[in-house]
């Protein structure tokens, strides 16, 4: 099956620092991925929709200037949380789905990314 | 409003049966995806319900009645290995994924 990864895994960074994290599709191309956040033992919650090309599509109650989204090739999409805050800290997950796969929709996910901010 | 329902949390022994239901409420339909998440881990595909009746692979099974807006997974032959959480997500009118809050399933030898 389609393959998307997440890198890094784990980052533990300052309060006040800037982290991004990278979502790449290893053998399909994107035109559309899908981030996600997680809070321990609650469901996935979609953050934006990242469209290759132009601007991402943010949820309601989603600070765009804080969760910035850049999409710029097919095969990439990277999520910067600037100016972290500890009630940052979250599992957040990126999902993409393959345009030339099966037709059933389903999400390939990456492994996901921990953030810890102190 | 849009709504899935399941249960938080099932405990079952290990090489038996379990089901978890899964019941929505979406503004349309364009399908039902089961998904495993095991803790600390991004989820992974099982299933994907489009149409009434059940779905069989390997010790997994996937119902759905769309009539009753109702679906179920239904795990035999239990392993320690399939404690996890499993995600009902149904995807709405406009393609996009509604998520269940997740049954945490204990699986206990």
């Amino acid at each position: 099956g389609a393959v998307v990864s997440q890198h890094p895994s784990r980052v533990i960074c300052k309060s006040g620092t800037s982290v991004k994290i990278e979502c790449r599709s290893l053998d399909f191309q994107a035109t559309t991925m899908f981030w996600y956040r997680q809070f321990p033992k609650q469901s996935l919650m979609l953050m934006a929709t990242s469209n290759e090309g132009s601007k991402a599509t943010y949820e309601q109650g989603v600070e765009k200037d804080k969760f910035l989204i850049n999409h710029a090739s097919l095969t990439l999409s990277t999520l910067t949380v600037t100016s972290a805050h500890p009630e940052d800290s979250s599992f957040y997950i990126c999902s993409a789905r393959d345009p030339g796969g099966s037709d059933t929709g389903e999400l390939f996910f990456g492994e996901g990314s921990r953030l810890t901010v102190l | 409003g849009q709504n899935i329902d399941q249960p938080t949390e099932m405990t079952a022994t290990e090489g038996a049966i379990v089901q978890i239901n899964c019941t929505y409420q979406t503004s349309g339909f364009n399908g039902l995806f089961w998904y495993q998440q095991h803790a600390g881990e991004a989820p992974t595909f099982l299933s994907y319900n489009v149409l009434d009746g059940l779905e069989e692979k390997g010790r997994f099974s996937s119902f759905l009645s769309r009539s009753k807006g109702y679906s179920y997974l239904l795990l035999k032959e239990l392993q320690m290995k399939d404690s996890a959480s499993y995600l009902c997500a149904v995807m709405d009118s406009n393609y996009q994924l509604i998520w269940g809050a997740g049954t945490k399933l204990i699986i206990k030898p």
